[in-house]
């Protein structure tokens, strides 16, 4: 079946530590989001790329960094883990970004933790 | 900018009861709308969309939403719920302009024996 999937499902990381998120997709979507979600809270649009054009949303901390080398494949990268960056870490994608209405797909989420 | 709001944000219900999650959106140009449910330790699945056409519009798992321009609203339903419908559900909306899709805060749904 085609799918998104995260890796890995659940991540540990320290204080300070750089950590990266991964997300893939068997879809052939030109679009992929990256979401924050917080306990009990809706999914907050951290940044999202069409094709190759990265997209920040304007209050996404400088803290957190995307890549997106292909197609298939986007990685989230937190480059200094604070307490408050644990999260649910939801990966998504659609069809196309161009106009509205096309349906997002998401992953299962990686669960971050930071101790 | 457009917003959703849920105006519920834990909704209890007795299985085989009837259920109703409230949703009313603000926008001034014309918008998308659409319900996903996210069972725990998941990702969101979507449930049912409006893009134009019938108000009325029926998706997975018997739940159905009505789209009220008038009212702003995009209230799901569903007329018997079961254990199984136990999660958190969430409406969004995006312009037509742009896939810029944003969530409501949630309703956790909870279906009790």
């Amino acid at each position: 079946d085609a799918m998104v999937i995260q890796n890995p499902r659940y991540q540990v990381t320290q204080f300070g530590k750089p950590v990266t998120l991964s997300c893939s997709q068997t879809l052939n979507h030109n679009v992929m989001y990256w979401y924050q979600q917080k306990s009990s809270q809706a999914p907050k649009l951290l940044f999202h790329y069409y094709d190759k054009d990265f997209n920040n949303e304007a209050d996404t901390p400088d803290n957190f960094q995307s890549r997106r080398p292909n197609t298939s494949f986007c990685f989230l990268d937190i480059r200094s883990p604070g307490l408050g960056d644990a999260a649910m870490y939801l990966c998504a994608t659609s069809r196309d970004g161009g106009t509205g209405g096309y349906e997002q797909y998401f992953g299962p989420g990686t669960r971050l933790t930071v101790t | 900018a457009q917003s959703v709001t849920q105006l519920d944000s834990q909704v209890p219900v007795f299985e085989e009861a009837p259920v109703e999650l409230r949703c009313n959106y603000s926008s001034s140009v014309s918008v998308y709308l659409f319900w996903y449910v996210q069972y725990p330790n998941q990702g969101l699945q979507l449930l049912l969309k409006y893009l134009s056409g019938s108000t009325l519009v029926k998706g997975i798992n018997g739940f159905e939403a009505e789209f009220n321009k008038s009212q702003t609203s995009f209230h799901l339903r569903k007329p018997s719920v079961h254990i199984s419908d136990t999660a958190e559900y969430f409406c969004a909306v995006s312009l037509t302009s742009r896939n810029d899709m944003r969530f409501g805060a949630g309703t956790r749904l909870t279906v009790k024996p």
